[in-house]
């Protein structure tokens, strides 16, 4: 069955530090990953998409890693600040036909000042 | 561009009623997808357009859930008759492929008692 796990399910973290959020899948074949950054009462917004090939992505302080072979990816949020405080949800899309997109329930992180 | 549009922000209605949530995508957006977030199981597909055609309802809970694009720049999901266990935060999103990233609305916050 497609799944996709994410780690922890909530993290909170002083400002200014760094963080690692985890996301583990089943989902096969693979087409690509993506990480959306959601705050609250807000809809998802996308933060990076990782195709196979791709090891690291970055986007300013956030930077996303790859690896297919061991179907893992991770979000590493460096200097964090206030303003990061949202859920971070991780989000595999299948390579069949239909392209399915199989959504982790996100990891809430909170940032305190 | 203004984004996806959500209308209402907030809904509160009694079991039985009948809700309609409205959604206008992005202009140019080929394809519209209607999702369901609750706390419990995160984000789920209810259905997804492609060009003003549904191609997948399979996460329609059942008949009571029913959906329609009418054009290019609207579409509706109307629960009939509303049950408690309906209420989650609804969350429609438009992309210009089937490959590209999701932008999502700011979502319908439905309270069904």
């Amino acid at each position: 069955k497609n799944q996709v796990e994410q780690s922890p399910q909530s993290l909170i973290i002083l400002e200014g530090k760094n963080c690692t959020l985890q996301c583990n899948y089943t989902v096969s074949p693979f087409s690509n990953l993506r990480w959306y950054k959601q705050d609250t009462g807000r809809g998802p917004v996308s933060l990076t998409i990782m195709t196979f090939s791709e090891n690291t992505k970055s986007n300013g302080r956030y930077t996303a890693t790859l690896d297919a072979d061991t179907k893992q990816s991770s979000l590493h949020i460096t200097a964090s600040q206030l303003s990061d405080s949202a859920s971070y949800i991780c989000v595999v899309i299948d390579g069949g036909s239909q392209g399915n997109l199989i959504f982790g329930k996100g990891t809430k992180l909170s940032v305190k000042p | 561009d203004a984004g996806v549009i959500q209308s209402p922000r907030h809904e509160v209605t009694e079991m039985g009623q009948e809700v309609t949530l409205r959604c206008k995508p992005i202009s140019g957006h080929d394809y519209l997808f209607w999702y369901r977030q609750t706390m419990m199981r995160g984000l789920e597909l209810l259905i997804y357009f492609n060009n003003n055609v549904p191609i997948d309802d399979s996460g329609m809970p059942e008949d009571r859930f029913s959906a329609k694009m009418p054009n290019a720049s609207f579409s509706t999901l109307k629960i009939q008759p509303s049950e408690p266990r309906d209420s989650a935060v609804y969350f429609c999103a438009s992309s210009s492929t089937g490959n590209s990233p999701l932008h999502f609305g700011n979502g319908t916050r439905l309270t069904v008692t």
